[in-house]
């Protein structure tokens, strides 16, 4: 049973740059949510999906923003990338219906931004 | 405002002793919480729960105590092995379900010396 999946694992990006980061829930999962940690932080939460539709919104400017697919996949863009946007990425997913509030996360896409 | 915290930065444990890991919140509408462990390059691992209604949850080595009116949770894993040498966060959310988002701490890194 494969896990949460994220792509790539790594990506350079310059600033004012674009970036878009990929995530397949583990199977049998509907929700995603995606997280940005910064070195020595916890996760933060920027967003959930759920039936295609942004649900949850963290405290993320608008230049941060998502979709969801059809298959539960997602997608988190960012825009106009800052310096201060470098971090690890994580998705993770879980069941809206199975609940016991468990999230399970991806390994991650660091992004750096020069 | 950081509403979850976990003040200890690392630790250090000798292997076969009980390594307690701390955390303390400040939003008394958190009735969830969460540890999970993060090991390089991987994303975080979900550990053990434990809802506001429990003081106590146990998973093998692994046990969460909670103690609402100090608005503190402690994970205590006995015995300690090398393997267990991670990040571990603390989480915490509002409401129950798997689609409510996650607030973490900044995370504590265990060394289990063997």
């Amino acid at each position: 049973d494969a896990g949460v999946t994220q792509s790539p694992t790594h990506l350079i990006k310059t600033r004012g740059q674009q970036v878009t980061l990929r995530c397949s829930p583990k199977s049998g999962h509907d929700t995603v949510s995606w997280y940005q940690q910064a070195l020595g932080q916890g996760p933060q939460f920027i967003f959930q999906y759920y039936e295609e539709e942004e649900r949850q919104r963290g405290n993320f400017p608008d230049r941060f923003s998502g979709h969801q697919f059809p298959n539960y996949s997602s997608e988190l863009n960012v825009n106009a990338l800052l310096l201060g946007d470098s971090a690890l990425y994580l998705c993770a997913s879980s069941n809206r219906v199975l609940a016991k509030n468990i999230q399970y996360f991806g390994a991650g896409t660091r992004l750096s931004v020069l | 405002d950081q509403q979850v915290k976990q003040n200890s930065p690392s630790l250090s444990v000798q292997e076969g002793r009980i390594s307690i890991l701390n955390c303390d919140y400040t939003n008394s509408m958190f009735d969830y919480f969460l540890w999970y462990k993060k090991y390089p390059a991987e994303g975080p691992t979900f550990l053990i729960s434990i809802s506001s209604i429990k003081d106590k949850n146990e998973d093998g080595r692994f046990t969460v105590f909670l103690n609402k009116s100090a608005k503190h949770l402690s994970l205590h894993i006995v015995p300690s092995q090398p393997g267990d040498s991670a990040v571990y966060f603390c989480a915490a959310s509002v409401g129950g379900g798997a689609t409510n988002k996650l607030i973490f701490g900044t995370g504590t890194l265990l060394a289990v010396q063997p």
